[in-house]
């Protein structure tokens, strides 16, 4: 049972837009800032957003993220089939003193 | 370039231990914090632990303390993971990943990943 709780899977269609939502409490979204990470099958994680909504450099514009009480999500637009990958939220938790990630979601871009 | 390099990948039995490497490159070693993070086949990421290359200090999660190490040689530029007592509920690939700040910390460069598989 992860602490940051996300769906298992989404799905939509090429060009479309999706939103993968993670929530959490107040001992980590609530009170901390929110990174995105994307593993396509077969490779390692690879950061996507970072303080809740930053890009790094290299990442498309189509990659959004946001933040609201102690929920996150990350959008994603304009899908492409090289999109398809397991989405994970991540965060550092006062509670728990380390970090925590979301069970993460398969996107499927059908 | 920058980049972390990861040892390869290990065969273990129960009981044994095992250490993983993660070298860096491209960027002052000691400027950045390592974390290591687990992926069970079919999981998601469990942190496992932090190091600090420039003083030593370290953060582990609660359920390895005992049978976790983490270390870094900074003349190599090399961070090490040690997990011992192993079970076959540690197999899994193991990655390495550097630690940036801004806001809050977040992971920004991450190694290939090492499979470590216990079997018997």
């Amino acid at each position: 049972q992860s602490v940051l709780t996300q769906p298992p899977s989404v799905s939509a269609a090429p060009g479309q837009k999706v939103t993968i939502s993670c929530s959490g409490s107040s001992s980590n979204i609530g009170n901390n800032y929110v990174s995105w990470y994307q593993q396509l099958p077969g490779t390692a994680p690879r950061l996507l957003i970072y303080d809740n909504n930053k890009r790094p450099s290299g990442i498309p514009d189509r990659f959004s993220g946001s933040k609201s009480g102690t929920s996150a999500a990350l959008g994603i637009t304009g899908l492409q089939t090289g999109d398809e990958a397991d989405y994970y939220c991540g965060i550092y938790d006062t509670s728990l003193n380390g970090w925590v990630f979301g069970g993460g979601t398969k996107l499927t871009v059908l | 370039q920058v980049q972390l390099v990861q040892s390869g990948a290990e065969v273990k039995k129960p009981g044994a231990s095992m250490k993983v490497s993660c070298k860096a490159s491209g960027y002052t070693f000691t400027n950045y914090e390592i974390i290591w993070v687990r992926q069970a086949p079919g999981q998601g990421l469990e942190w496992m632990g932090w190091i600090n290359p420039y003083n030593g200090n370290t953060n582990n999660v609660q359920k390895l303390q005992g049978r976790l190490t983490v270390t870094t040689d900074t003349s190599t530029s090399t961070a090490y993971m040690e997990l011992r007592s192993l079970r076959s509920d540690d197999t899994a690939v193991y990655y390495c990943a550097r630690v940036a700040v801004s806001g809050s910390w977040y992971f920004d460069l991450w190694g290939p990943g090492t499979r470590v598989t216990v079997s018997s």
